[in-house]
C-alpha cells in the first residue's frame, strides 16, 4: 500500500482481556518495527522484524507481549492479560533495510485498558 | 544505552518567524544517524530531516535545517518562515549501530497567527 496501515485506530478493552493490533507495512519494506508511546513521552522500541523473523525483541516489556509476521508483510502485536499500564499508543513503522533510512510510521493504535 | 534529551517541552513562534528546537544526545558510537520527526494530532510520525554523523555539512530541507555539533553532541532544528501547519510535536531521534531508534520526549510547537 501507499502507507503504513494500522488497525484498529482505537481499542478499548477490559483489564485481563487479550488484544491484537495489526500493522500492514509499505509494500516491499522488509524491516518492520513496533513502538509504544505513552502519554507525554517519545516512542519506545518494542520489537524489530527483518522479513519473517523477529531480529530483535529486546524491547518487549514481559512475556504478555508477543508479535508475529508470518509472511514477511503484515504483523500482529498480541497482548495477553492486559493491564491498565499497557494503555498507550502503539506505533508501527516500516523501512527499507539500512540505517540511513528513516521509518515510515502508521497512525498508531490507541489502546485503553479499563 | 543511548539517550536523547529535548529540554524544551513547549515552544511557540509567530507565523513567518524562525524558531529553533534543541536536542542533545549521549553516545559512545562514532557512526550514527540523527533525525527529526513531526507528530501532528493525527499521531502519524513524519520524517522532517536526517543527518549523517560523518557529514560535517548541516542538512537542509526547504524551510527546515539543522545545526549539528558533533563534539557537543547537539542537534538542533531550525524552522524558518514558520507556517500554521508546522504546529505539532517534534521528536529528535538517534539511530546507531543497533536496530532501534531512540527518541527524545518531544517539543510541542505552537504557531501563533
Amino acid at each position: 500500500g501507499a502507507g503504513v496501515s494500522q488497525t484498529p485506530s482505537n481499542k478499548v478493552t477490559e483489564k485481563g482481556k487479550y488484544v491484537e493490533l495489526r500493522c500492514d507495512p509499505i509494500s516491499g519494506h522488509t524491516a518492520l518495527y513496533w513502538y509504544r508511546q505513552s502519554l507525554g513521552q517519545g516512542p519506545e522500541f518494542l520489537i524489530y522484524f527483518q522479513g519473517t523473523g523477529a531480529a530483535d525483541d529486546s524491547g518487549l516489556p514481559n512475556d504478555r507481549f508477543f508479535a508475529v509476521r508470518p509472511e514477511g508483510s503484515v504483523s500482529t502485536l498480541k497482548i495477553q492479560r492486559t493491564e491498565r499500564g499497557d494503555s498507550a499508543v502503539y506505533l508501527c513503522a516500516s523501512s527499507q533495510t539500512g540505517r540511513a533510512y528513516g521509518y515510515t510510521f502508521g497512525s498508531g493504535t490507541r489502546l485503553t485498558v479499563v | 544505552a543511548q539517550t536523547v534529551t529535548q529540554s524544551q517541552p513547549e515552544m511557540s513562534v509567530q507565523e513567518a518567524e524562525t524558531v529553533t528546537l534543541s536536542c542533545t544526545y549521549d553516545t559512545s558510537e562514532s557512526d550514527y544517524y540523527l533525525f527529526w520527526y513531526k507528530q501532528p494530532p493525527s499521531r502519524q510520525m513524519i520524517l522532517v530531516i536526517r543527518q549523517e554523523a560523518y557529514k560535517q555539512q548541516n542538512a537542509t530541507e526547504n524551510r527546515f535545517s539543522v545545526n549539528f555539533q558533533k563534539a557537543a553532541k547537539s542537534f538542533s532544528l531550525k524552522i524558518s518562515d514558520s507556517q500554521l501547519g508546522d504546529a505539532a510535536m517534534y521528536f529528535c531521534a538517534y539511530r546507531g549501530t543497533g536496530n532501534q531508534f531512540y527518541f527524545g520526549t518531544g517539543t510541542s510547537l505552537t504557531v501563533i497567527p
